[in-house]
This record gives structure tokens, sequence and C-alpha cells, in this order.
């Protein structure tokens, strides 16, 4: 059984360039979660996924930022016209309907420093 | 907006000590999440704890539910070197739209010393 993959692990970028991350759910996981998480702070929760839809969306999600799940399975996070304020580490979580309380599984993480 | 206060921030022991880290919220928590993380990897999940009062035990960690689902506690017996990490307490809420997105604490860090 693998778990939540993300992809690139490490992207170091240039301010005003666009970036794109990619995050693989457990298989049967019909939930995804995107959260960014910043030095010496727990995760934050930046948008939510159930198969295709996405439902919600934190006030922390700039218009810069973009979330897809095209076909209820892999998903994308998009940032556009990056500033240093957006270096942190960005999580994907994914769960199942009906498991306890929505139990979240994360996935390793990419760290994005922007320059 | 839900807040979950994590103490202490920082705790550094000796092997073989016993230690307790909470975690507490003026808010109920449909089920309350423990992680231990690593640097520069995802949180990695420990427990879920659902109803309030429950006890569960992993090996030599025990986590506590509050009764009135607000706060929960990690007690680590006779800690190991190999516990030391970031742990992070996340509380999930029904937002309504489906989700129970979580909120975390800040993490505690645990040293533990041979």
């Amino acid at each position: 059984d693998t778990g939540v993959s993300q992809d690139p692990r490490h992207k170091i970028t240039k301010r005003g360039q666009n970036v794109t991350f990619r995050c693989d759910p457990i298989s049967e996981h019909n939930r995804l979660y995107w959260y960014r998480q910043t030095l010496g702070q727990g995760p934050e929760f930046l948008t939510y996924f159930q198969n295709e839809a996405q439902l919600e969306k934190s006030r922390l999600l700039s218009d810069r930022f973009s979330a897809e799940r095209p076909k209820g399975s892999f998903s994308t996070l998009e940032i556009q016209r990056t500033e240093q304020g957006d270096s942190a580490m960005y999580l994907c979580a994914s769960s199942i309907s009906g498991g306890a309380r929505d139990t979240q599984y994360f996935g390793p993480g990419t760290r994005l420093t922007v320059l | 907006t839900q807040l979950l206060e994590q103490s202490p921030q920082f705790l550094s022991i000796q092997e073989g000590e016993n230690l307790t880290v909470y975690c507490n919220s003026s808010s109920v928590f449909s089920s309350l999440q423990w992680y231990r993380q690593e640097p520069g990897e995802g949180p990695v999940l420990l427990v879920t704890v659902v109803t309030g009062g429950e006890v569960k035990k992993l090996k030599r960690l025990t986590f506590q539910f509050g009764d009135a689902r607000k706060d929960s506690s990690l007690h680590i017996t006779a800690a190991q070197t190999g516990d030391t990490g970031l742990y992070l307490c996340a509380g999930a809420v029904d937002s309504g739209a489906g989700s129970y997105q979580l909120t975390f604490g800040k993490g505690t860090k645990l040293s533990v010393i041979p």
C-alpha cells in the first residue's frame, strides 16, 4: 500500500516565477487536502477536494494560488508570480469518507524556496 | 476560528524519563489526531481519538481525549532517543462543506538525550 506522494520534494525558484506541485493521494481516498507549513508553525489549511470538486478554500489561498483535481485522483497546486512569503512546506493529505472522523494521511511535502 | 495550544513548546529529557505533552483549546473537536514530524518530512499519523474520555495506547505512548473533546494529552513512558521529533496535535471540525479540516497546534519539539 503506497502512501501519499508529492512531487517535487524540493523546489527553488526566483520571485515572479510560476510553480506547480503534484500530489498523488492514497488510491481509494476520495478526499484531498492541501496545507502550508512555515518554520516553527503547524500546518495551516489551504483547500479541500471531495473527488474532483473543490469544496472549500481558506482565506490564505490568494488569487495567485489555484488547485485542481481534474479526475478525482491526483491534484496540482499552482502558485503564480511567486513571492518570498510563499516560501514554505506545502503538504498534501488524503482521507476517505466514513473514516474515523476523517483521519488524514500526509505526504512528505514539497519544500518551496523563493529567492 | 479554532486555536490549539500545545505545551511545552520544547522539551529536553534524559533517556528513560517519562513526559507528558498537552494540547488545549476552547473549541470542541469532532476528533483529535496526533502526528510526529521529522525535519523536512510530512507529519506521520500516530493516533486518532474520537470519543470524549477515550484513552488509546501505542506501545509506550498513551493518548487521552478530554471528556469535553476540547483537550488531549500524550504521555510517553521511558523515553528513548528514537522518540526525538516534533509532536503535533490537530483538531478536526466538520466544516459543513463535507470536510474535516484540521487545526494544528505549533507542536512540541522533543529531544531525548542518551
